[in-house]
């Protein structure tokens, strides 16, 4: 069965220092996500992105913040000075169409220190 | 803004029992989709179950089946003849229906256990 892959399962890196995080999509998805879910906390969403643009962003999702689909397989999250308050596990999500349910990743967690 | 609230953090269940988690959605909307996640253990998000608003009928996956009061904004998730590995974080979500794309909002979440 199709499924959505982030790499990498858990990142440790110091506070200011920039990261990638990568997901593979379902191949023939075209609606992308990220969310991220802070410990104990509800699941959060970042970003949208469809047709190689940002379709939708919340308010968390600041300068700080970029997506990129490098390629067409890869679709990456970068955040480019690193806080404390950015731990957390990001979920990649990826949708078929617009309409369709999102199916996620299995997370990466990120542990800035 | 659309709110998702589930009003219970805890539930537990007896092995093969029923269960219902709780779920509350606040929104303008008149076109969107619900959805019960569910995170194990393991911290991935699978989907459990879906209900487009514009359905009557209450969907159904197996054991899992859904109470969607469009009136009240209640959609609330059955679990019948639960099972060890039924135990998880369930999240209720919400999705408006005329904007492609467009974001799930997740409630807090109800942690599931269930007793042998």
């Amino acid at each position: 069965e199709p499924e959505v892959t982030q790499t990498p399962s858990h990142q440790v890196t110091q506070m200011g220092q920039e990261v990638i995080l990568r997901c593979v999509p379902i191949s023939n998805h075209l609606y992308f996500y990220w969310y991220r879910q802070i410990l104990g906390q509800k699941v959060e969403f970042l970003v949208s992105f469809y047709n190689n643009e940002i379709s939708e962003k919340s308010e968390i999702f600041d300068d700080q913040f970029s997506v990129e689909r490098p390629d067409g397989s890869n679709f990456t999250l970068k955040i480019r000075s690193t806080k404390l308050e950015d731990s957390a596990m990001y979920f990649c999500a990826s949708s078929e169409g617009g309409q369709t349910e999102a199916f996620f990743g299995q997370g990466t967690r990120l542990t800035v220190v | 803004a659309q709110t998702v609230t589930q009003s219970q953090p805890e539930m537990s269940v007896q092995e093969a029992e029923t269960v219902t988690l709780s779920c509350t959605y606040d929104t303008s909307e008149s076109d969107y989709y619900l959805f019960w996640y569910k995170q194990p253990p393991s911290r991935q998000m699978i989907l459990v179950i879906r209900q487009e608003a514009y359905k009557q009928q209450n969907a159904t996956e197996n054991r899992f089946s859904v109470n969607f009061q469009k009136a009240a904004k209640s959609f609330s998730l059955k679990i019948s003849d639960s099972q060890l590995g039924d135990a998880a974080m369930y999240f209720c979500a919400y999705r408006r229906g005329k904007t492609s794309g467009s974001r799930l909002t997740f409630g807090e979440g109800t942690q599931l256990t269930v007793n042998p």
